[in-house]
């Protein structure tokens, strides 16, 4: 079965620095991986998905994502963050061809100081 | 389109008793969930379908019983409440088994179980 391991739990930068947020998965075949963010109050929204191809994926508002498969990693950047990018951060992999469930890592919360 | 709607937004329960936790979509997506999120353990699958009259279990399912008699409708049963079960509840839907499929997440469930 498919596990997502998200280690940082919480965040804290200034505004203007980079970002990377660690994930890890496991599973043994092909997956597709995603992360989704969720601003204070709101619901998940999808950042970025990666099924296939170039392993490195462009979201919206500047984020993008580098899946290493030799790592089982899937870490999400941004060279410069906002405040408005303080919001809770998951990772979520599906695996296989069939993809019917999408499981989720624990969440690592960003909080950028202005 | 609604997108994907859940009701009630709030609920206080008493342990021991039971509700239904109500999840529609007008999207005509194949494929449904349920997911509880409590703090430092991101979401965790509940049950999900994919289709109707299909579901199968997810992370988390003891406690909870689901159908799906309609496209649409995803309901989510506790049959006897517990504190254990106070969460956030989010109910996804998503077009199928197609990997470049987006998983849409309604709004939310805040349930209290005293």
């Amino acid at each position: 079965a498919q596990s997502v391991s998200q280690h940082n739990h919480h965040v804290i930068l200034s505004e203007a620095a980079s970002l990377e947020l660690g994930c890890n998965y496991s599973y043994g075949g092909t997956v597709n991986l995603f992360w989704y963010v969720q601003y204070p109050g709101q619901h998940l929204q999808l950042l970025l998905k990666y099924f296939s191809g170039d392993p490195l994926v462009k979201g919206i508002k500047g984020f993008e994502a580098e899946f290493i498969k030799s790592k089982f990693s899937f870490n999400l950047r941004k060279p410069s963050v906002q405040w408005s990018d303080t919001a809770e951060y998951f990772c979520a992999v599906s695996g296989g061809s069939s993809a019917s469930k999408i499981i989720f890592g624990s969440g690592t919360r960003l909080s950028i100081r202005p | 389109n609604a997108g994907v709607t859940q009701t009630p937004k709030f609920q206080v329960l008493k342990t021991g008793q039971s509700m239904t936790l109500q999840c529609a979509q007008d999207m005509n997506h194949e494929y449904m969930s349920w997911y509880r999120q409590d703090p430092g353990m991101g979401l965790r699958l509940i049950h999900y379908s994919v289709g109707a009259g299909i579901t199968d279990q997810g992370e988390v399912p003891n406690g909870y019983n689901v159908s799906r008699s309609t496209t649409e409708d995803f309901p989510l049963r506790l049959l006897s409440a517990a504190p254990s079960q106070t969460s956030v509840y989010f109910c996804a839907s998503r077009i199928g088994d197609t990997r470049q499929e987006t998983q849409y997440f309604g709004p939310g469930t805040r349930l209290l179980v005293l």
